[in-house]
């Protein structure tokens, strides 16, 4: 059974960069079809899409946050990435990686990580 | 984007009750809408996708309807287990996007 895992700083200060890193277990990140996202819920708020991307390199970014935001993926390592630049506590949340197939719903998710924007 | 509107907000219903929530597109997006449940402290999960096919093993009192720009997710009989927030997104474009949710809670 497919599982995905987030990791990375559960803090983060203020202007600098955000890393997370999504591990995917029990598939491979190269599976025909599916695509790879990051979602994120600010405490008491609702869910925002942020990015997604296929394992050959196309990528789709939330227009909203698109100058600061970069996902990628390490096939050999079956992870993928999101770089999330110039923070604030506004980017405070949770942050989910997931799992969809093209024109279709996120079926997988990862349980979540908190990260906190604060210096 | 595709901006979705999801109303109410907040219901309030008691056990058995039916339950409806709305879910509106600023633009056609076929039928290309999935709904999700969220419980405190977990990731979302998938409830229905292509605005009516319901996922496998999600009880059958759950149902999806609608196309174009307006959607509904029934609840026939509020059960114990189904407090919890639902979501509404499309995927009718590359820039995904979801509805701000529906909070349902015991009355």
């Amino acid at each position: 059974q497919l599982q995905l895992q987030e990791s990375g700083p559960g803090l983060v200060r203020p202007s600098e960069t955000l890393s997370l890193t999504c591990t995917v277990s029990g598939g491979s990140i190269t599976t025909d079809s599916y695509y790879w996202g990051w979602i994120r819920q600010p405490p008491g708020e609702g869910l925002e899409w942020l990015a997604s991307i296929y394992y050959s390199g196309s990528t789709y970014y939330n227009p909203s946050l698109k100058s600061r935001v970069t996902i990628s993926v390490d096939t050999s390592k079956n992870q993928f990435s999101l770089k999330l630049n110039s923070v604030t506590a506004a980017d405070t949340a949770v942050y989910y990686c997931a799992r969809r197939r093209y024109f279709d719903s996120f079926r997988e998710w990862g349980q979540g990580t908190l990260v906190t924007v604060s210096s | 984007d595709i901006q979705m509107t999801q109303s109410p907000s907040t219901l309030s219903a008691s056990v058995g009750d039916r339950v409806t929530i709305t879910c509106r597109a600023r633009q056609s997006i076929r039928s290309w809408l999935a709904w999700y449940q969220q419980k405190p402290g977990k990731a979302p999960s998938l409830l229905i996708y292509k605005a009516s096919n319901l996922e496998s093993g999600v009880p059958s009192r759950f149902s999806g309807s609608g196309s174009g720009t307006e959607f509904t997710l029934t609840i026939s009989s509020l059960q114990p287990d189904d407090f919890a927030t639902y979501y509404c997104q499309q995927y009718n474009s590359d820039q995904l996007t979801f509805g701000g949710g529906t909070k349902v809670e015991i009355k």
